[in-house]
């Protein structure tokens, strides 16, 4: 089984400032992570996701993330952070034993203080 | 290419009732996953149709049930309607590849109040 720890429901943070979004997974297989962006009254979208190779993933709109197996983390980062980033965000992984068995994190919120 | 739709987008129920949700997802997308999302829960698998079959199921109730066509449209349906139903319900399509790799694709969900 697996599954995904975010343990910041809500992030505020001043606009320009950096900021990171935590997220840890625990999985007994090989996972692919993924993070998804959720504005208000949208669905989700991805910003981003790892499935192999380099451990440092770029994605859209100036995000990044670390993949640690170590430490079981998939941190999502941005150095400078604009108001139009205010958003909820969902950390995710999907095991390679199946199909489309994606476990999605409960969600942060983030919140960019102008 | 269109993304993915949900009609209708917003549904005000009663107790006891039923409703149906339809989504229809990117063409050339086979597989079709709902999602029901509250503020209490997150996001929660209902579960997931390729080629009309029903490949992968989450913890709900047989209250909630689902379908899917041939040209791989998805309709949920929900019987004898709670207030605990009230969510975001969304659907996400994708190829329907083996293995988790694949990114799915949201729609912008059906918000169903329940009264």
């Amino acid at each position: 089984a697996q599954s995904v720890t975010q343990l910041d429901s809500q992030v505020p943070v001043f606009e320009e400032a950096p900021v990171e979004l935590r997220c840890n997974y625990s999985s007994s297989v090989s996972v692919y992570l993924f993070w998804y962006v959720q504005y208000p009254n949208q669905g989700l979208q991805l910003l981003l996701k790892y499935l192999s190779g380099s451990t440092l993933v770029k994605g859209i709109n100036g995000f990044e993330a670390e993949f640690n197996k170590s430490q079981t983390s998939f941190h999502l980062r941005k150095p400078s952070v604009h108001i139009s980033d205010t958003a909820e965000y969902f950390c995710a992984v999907g095991d390679s034993g199946g199909y489309q068995k994606v476990t999605f994190g409960t969600g942060t919120k983030l919140q960019v203080i102008p | 290419k269109a993304g993915v739709t949900q009609t209708p987008r917003y549904l005000i129920k009663t107790r006891g009732q039923q409703v149906t949700l339809s989504c229809s997802p990117i063409s050339g997308h086979r597989s079709v996953s709902w999602y029901q999302q509250t503020p209490g829960q997150g996001l929660q698998f209902l579960f997931e149709y390729f080629s009309e079959t029903q490949r992968n199921k989450g913890n709900f109730p047989g209250r909630f049930s689902g379908r899917q066509f041939s040209n791989s449209r998805s309709e949920m349906n929900v019987s004898t309607l709670e207030l605990g139903d009230s969510a975001l319900y969304l659907c996400a399509s994708s190829l329907g590849l083996a293995g988790g790799q694949e990114t799915q694709y949201f729609g912008p969900g059906t918000r169903l109040l329940v009264l």
